[in-house]
């Protein structure tokens, strides 16, 4: 149980261009989601919290703007990131978790590459 | 004062051996601390976690926690190599009004063989 995908696995796009990543919860319903970002040999950081029919809180710093996440039911998160430019090539990865636990499941990740 | 410290490593230690990982926290008030192991390239995956002080034992796996100390830990007997990863300290803390997470920098674990 607790099986949280991410589509898609990979992206390149070219800078300028908009990308949307998926985030699925398999097996249970999800009314938190976590998007995160991974620098290489950096930790895990929070970009926002969204919750099931609500907006998405951002961390300090994270522009709204470009990172717009979308949380329209209980099994999908989507990250859109608009207008993406080099500096924002990266490992995003979510996280779900159920209201009644305060264990966060990790998705696979997505490798995002902005040219 | 970072929120979640841990030493990044590497720590090596010879397969069969205990390896001890370690993780301070700043908010006295957190609640919930969790060990994530990550392995190159992959997102995370979570090995334990843990509420209340003492010890929590799963397997090969034990995490301690001393509140008083602010101070989790993570102990990993007959270490493999499949063990060498990247584990990551996690913490709930008590501030920001939702279940946020706070993550350490990470402890890089490698075995021997």
């Amino acid at each position: 149980g607790a099986v949280v995908s991410q589509h898609p696995s990979r992206v390149i796009c070219k800078s300028g261009t908009s990308v949307k990543i998926e985030c699925r919860s398999l097996d249970f319903q999800a009314t938190t989601m976590f998007w995160y970002r991974q620098f290489p040999k950096q930790s895990l950081m929070l970009m926002a919290t969204s919750n099931e029919g609500s907006k998405a809180t951002y961390e300090q710093g994270v522009e709204k703007d470009k990172f717009l996440i979308n949380h329209a039911s209980l099994t999908l998160s989507t990250l859109t990131v608009t207008s993406a430019h080099p500096e924002d090539s990266s490992f995003y990865i979510c996280s779900a978790r159920t209201g009644t636990s305060y264990e966060q499941f990790f998705g696979p990740g997505t490798r995002l590459t902005v040219l | 004062q970072k929120e979640v410290e841990q030493n990044s490593g590497p720590l090596s230690v010879p397969e069969g051996a205990i390896a001890s990982l370690n993780c301070t926290y700043s908010d006295r008030g957190s609640q919930s601390f969790f060990w994530y192991r990550q392995y190159s390239g992959k997102s995370p995956e979570l090995i334990m976690f843990i509420y209340s002080n003492g010890d929590k034992e799963d397997g090969r796996f034990t995490a301690q926690l001393n509140k008083a100390s602010q101070y989790v830990s993570l102990l990993i007997r007959d270490s493999q190599p499949s063990d060498s990863a990247t584990y990551l300290c996690a913490v709930n803390p008590i501030s920001g009004g939702y279940q946020k997470v706070t993550f350490g920098i990470g402890t890089k674990l490698q075995v021997i063989p």
